[in-house]
């Protein structure tokens, strides 16, 4: 069966850090591969998504980035995190490109930026 | 933006009602899907509907689907304090050159024993 990873589950990090979270996922291959952010209270905003290795596409001007070193990691990542940073980071997956089908989501990293 | 709409944003009722929750959406889809997440967690998937489907049926869930309107309804019958959760609705567009989804605000249902 079909298993996605997220970590870490919580972090607390100073404005102006680095940010780096990692998803996995496991018993697939060729995934679509998502990363969601929501703020409190909130829907979902789709900032990234990846059809393959190293192809990455996104969805929102921000001061994040997203790379795909391989088929089944997908890294949320940032230089210098904002205030308005904070917020759940949901990492999902989803079937092959063309293919119809549903996400199947992480537990979420709560980041909180002080 | 292709973002969905819930409503009502916050729906309380009693264990044993029926809940119903609403979704519009702006654009043309391939399918709709409702998921639900507690409390601090990830998004559980519920039930996807087609968008030459009508109404679908999933245990105690029932969601119909009115591309004419743009709009989606689930129904959870006979309802559970464990009902309690926030519901999604998200429109799920599949292309060659990525599928995409996106995602209403929500609606927060509390069911009270």
């Amino acid at each position: 069966s079909q298993t996605i990873h997220q970590w870490p589950a919580t972090l607390v990090q100073p404005v102006g850090s680095p940010l780096s979270l990692e998803c996995t996922v496991e018993g697939t291959s060729n995934p679509n591969l998502y990363w969601y952010r929501q703020a409190a209270g909130r829907g979902l905003q789709l900032l990234f998504y990846s059809v393959g290795i190293g192809q990455i596409s996104s969805e929102v001007p921000q001061n994040l980035s997203a790379s795909r070193p391989q088929d089944r990691q997908f890294i949320l990542s940032s230089k210098k995190l904002l205030l308005s940073d904070s917020g759940f980071y949901l990492c999902a997956w989803g079937p092959e490109r063309g293919q119809e089908g549903t996400q199947y989501f992480g537990p979420g990293t709560r980041l909180t930026v002080l | 933006s292709q973002q969905g709409e819930e409503d009502p944003q916050a729906l309380s009722i009693q264990e044993g009602e029926n809940a119903t929750m609403n979704c519009s959406y702006k654009t043309s889809i391939n399918n709709l899907q409702w998921y639900r997440q507690n409390s601090g967690r990830g998004l559980v998937h519920l039930i996807l509907i087609r968008s030459n489907e009508r109404e679908k049926h999933s245990g105690r869930l029932r969601v119909t689907l009115d591309t004419s309107k743009k709009s989606s309804s689930l129904l959870i019958t006979a309802s559970r304090a464990a009902d309690t959760a926030s519901y999604f609705c998200a429109t799920g567009h599949i292309s060659n050159t990525g599928n995409q989804f996106y995602f209403g605000t929500g609606t927060s249902l509390t069911v009270i024993p």
